[in-house]
């Protein structure tokens, strides 16, 4: 069965320092990989996300993630945080195979930027 | 362009009463419509999934039922609302097909208090 690992639940940082938050998949087959943010108050919004081809995909706002196959994980980095960047984020995988079309979600990660 | 309206917002109900949330997708044919529930600390729990009019994929044995009676209206619903259904419901769709490659994009969610 699918599932999805983020390691950390709460991370607080100060502002410029970088970031990585971890994410690890279960799953046998082809996925695509997403990470999404939600700000306070506001809905979830796609920051970025994998598909095919280069493991390295740009998101929005400054933010990076990096498919590494053979360890399932997917993580995401940002060299040098902002306070606006404080936010939820949730990692997530959809199995391709056999006709699946579920998506599945970590359980978060809160990260506080503090100026 | 696509949009997902998603209704009530707010929703105060007493404990035993029935439930109903509406879910409806703009601007595209059979879409995958899922619901979610975030709780804090658990992240996003995958309830129910629907490929098609009439398909309806459930993930968790719970007191809740969905129903897909239209191509872009899903609809969330409980006979008797235990305490334990509070939370946060989001409601998202992705286009249609099982090839992946598409993100899915959520609703603005409703606050479901159980009283």
């Amino acid at each position: 069965a699918q599932s999805v690992s983020q390691h950390n639940h709460h991370v607080i940082l100060s502002e410029a320092a970088s970031l990585e938050l971890g994410c690890n998949y279960s799953y046998g087959g082809t996925v695509n990989l997403f990470w999404y943010v939600q700000y306070p108050g506001q809905h979830l919004q796609l920051l970025l996300k994998y598909f095919s081809g280069d493991p390295l995909v740009k998101g929005i706002k400054g933010f990076e993630a990096e498919f590494i196959k053979s360890k399932f994980s997917f993580n995401l980095r940002k060299p040098s945080v902002q306070w606006s960047d404080t936010a939820e984020y949730f990692c997530a995988v959809r199995g391709l195979s056999g006709g699946y079309n579920k998506l599945i979600f970590g359980a978060g990660t809160r990260l506080a930027v503090h100026p | 362009s696509q949009t997902i309206h998603q209704w009530p917002a707010t929703l105060v109900q007493p404990v035993g009463s029935p439930l109903s949330l509406e879910c409806t997708v703009e601007g595209t044919s059979n879409p995958n419509l899922y619901w979610y529930r975030q709780a804090a600390g658990r992240g996003l729990q995958l309830l129910f999934y629907s490929v098609g009019i009439g398909q309806i994929s459930s993930e968790v044995p719970q007191n809740l039922s969905a129903s897909r009676p239209q191509d872009r209206q899903f609809i969330l619903s409980s006979k008797k609302l235990l305490l334990s259904d509070s939370g946060f419901y989001l409601c998202a769709w992705s286009p249609p097909g099982t090839t992946g490659n598409t993100e899915a994009f959520f609703g603005q969610g409703t606050r479901l208090t159980v009283v």
